[in-house]
């Protein structure tokens, strides 16, 4: 079993939905990071968390600490939102990727 | 100009060939970092560095070693290619101020063939 699962590894939308990133951690955090990769394969840091909420602009992520889980939100989706989403599980000094959730909007 | 720079972009080669991948960053960041990235696969630490005197393997450091020719200057190396280690690489730079973890900054990947 992955120490950092993701769900679901696909997802496509049509714009303007609301979408809902997953992503279970086993190991110890200091914090959870979430990353976007452009299709060209750039990769971009979103948010890093250890509690709570946090919110940019239409994207915002959550994190329950107790349950170990956390979530990506898109609201009102844009084509421009496909990418690769990835989770990662901030620990002392390393991070622990998951495989990452392939989101595609549609117009 | 990008902050966190890896040389070359793409690169082909033959199975048995030294390879060096450069990276190098302006953020004035004291860690850095090697990941690979394969296919239904999350990225994978390969070698990170905490300043220049202190160098650790990660989970797949097999196969590659790394120098930290400055603060800012990090290269793996292949040292004899082999095809298994096609994949695209990336470095990545954090900052450790306030003794916390704290967000990496990537750089752009090098594809890298190993025929």
């Amino acid at each position: 079993k992955n120490e950092v699962e993701q769900s679901p590894q696909n997802l496509t939308a049509q714009e303007g939905e609301f979408i809902t990133i997953n992503c279970s951690y086993s190991v110890g955090i200091s914090a959870l990071h979430w990353l976007q990769q452009h299709p060209g394969g750039g990769i971009v840091s979103l948010f890093m968390l250890s509690s709570g909420k946090k919110k940019h602009g239409r994207l915002i992520a959550t994190i329950n600490i107790q349950e170990k889980h956390s979530s990506l939100h898109i609201t009102a989706s844009h084509p421009r939102d496909s990418a690769v989403y990835i989770c990662a599980a901030g620990n002392t000094d390393k991070l622990i990727f998951g495989t990452g959730t392939r989101l595609q909007v549609f117009p | 100009d990008a902050d966190v720079t890896q040389t070359p972009r793409n690169r082909i080669t033959k199975t048995g060939k030294r390879i060096m991948l450069e990276c190098s960053q302006t953020k004035g960041h004291d860690r850095m970092y090697w990941y690979r990235q394969d296919p239904g696969l999350g990225l994978r630490l390969i070698y990170y560095s905490f300043d220049v005197k202190d160098i650790n393997k990660g989970e797949i450091s097999d196969g590659y070693s790394v120098s930290r020719q400055a603060q800012a200057k990090f290269s793996l190396s292949l040292e004899s290619a082999i095809p298994n280690q096609t994949a695209l690489y990336f470095c990545a730079t954090s900052d450790r101020s306030g003794g916390s973890y704290n967000e990496q900054f990537f750089g752009p990947g090098t594809r890298l063939t190993v025929l």
